[in-house]
């Protein structure tokens, strides 16, 4: 099947400091993927969705300026969540669909995200 | 506007015994419905999909869903438990313009 990997799985950092996370595709080509973050203990929440080549598409609430979206080629997305503070600490899940019209999703194994 | 319900917060079974794992939606046309299992810090594992036809779908691990557009629920069962089942699930509805709707889950413990 089709797998997705997340790099770094999880990540440690200073407030203040910027912190990139790296969704790839590695076996298919992802026109569109997807960012959802989950807090604990609760479901998955949309962040942005982003197509290869063009901006990203982020959800209401979602500030665009903190949470930077780059969808540089069909296997490689990547978040980068700026000047991070603690209540940026979550843990962050992507997603892969090849093509349309439908295919299914591929999640990634997420990335554990800790502001100090 | 498309939604999941898990009406279910946490479930607790004995080892060996059946489950099921209540899962309704709200989606005007032919829903695509999934089912996720999450362990602790770890991504999402698909279970099982429906998309059309039979109604009653196999997936992984001996789980099953059973999908009734009368009752609009895609529940999932098992008919008995292992211990290493213990996990978070997730219900999904995907709608015509492919975004994922997940229900808020039902954490799954198991008793030995």
């Amino acid at each position: 099947g089709a797998v997705v990997s997340q790099h770094p799985s999880w990540v440690i950092c200073k407030s203040g400091t910027s912190v990139k996370i790296e969704c790839r595709s590695l076996d298919f080509q992802a026109t569109t993927m997807f960012w959802y973050r989950q807090f604990p203990k609760q479901s998955l929440m949309l962040m942005a969705t982003s197509n290869e080549g063009s901006k990203a598409t982020y959800e209401q609430g979602v500030e665009k300026d903190k949470f930077l979206i780059n969808h540089a080629s069909l296997t490689l997305s990547t978040l980068t969540v700026t000047s991070a503070h603690p209540e940026d600490s979550s843990f962050y899940i992507c997603s892969a669909r090849a093509g349309v019209p439908y295919n299914e999703q591929f999640f990634g194994p997420g990335t554990r995200l800790t502001v100090l | 506007a498309q939604s999941v319900t898990q009406p279910d917060i946490h479930i607790t079974v004995s080892e060996g015994a059946s489950l099921e794992l209540r899962c309704n939606y709200s989606y005007g046309a032919t829903p695509y419905l999934f089912w996720y299992v999450q362990s602790p810090g770890q991504g999402l594992q698909l279970l099982l999909k429906y998309f059309s036809g039979d109604t009653l779908v196999q997936g992984i691990k001996g789980f099953e869903a059973e999908f009734k557009r009368s009752q609009s629920s895609f529940n999932l069962r098992k008919p008995s438990v292992h211990w290493s089942d213990a996990a978070e699930y997730f219900c999904a509805v995907v709608d015509t313009g492919n975004q994922f709707y997940f229900g808020t889950g039902t954490s799954l413990t198991v008793i030995p």
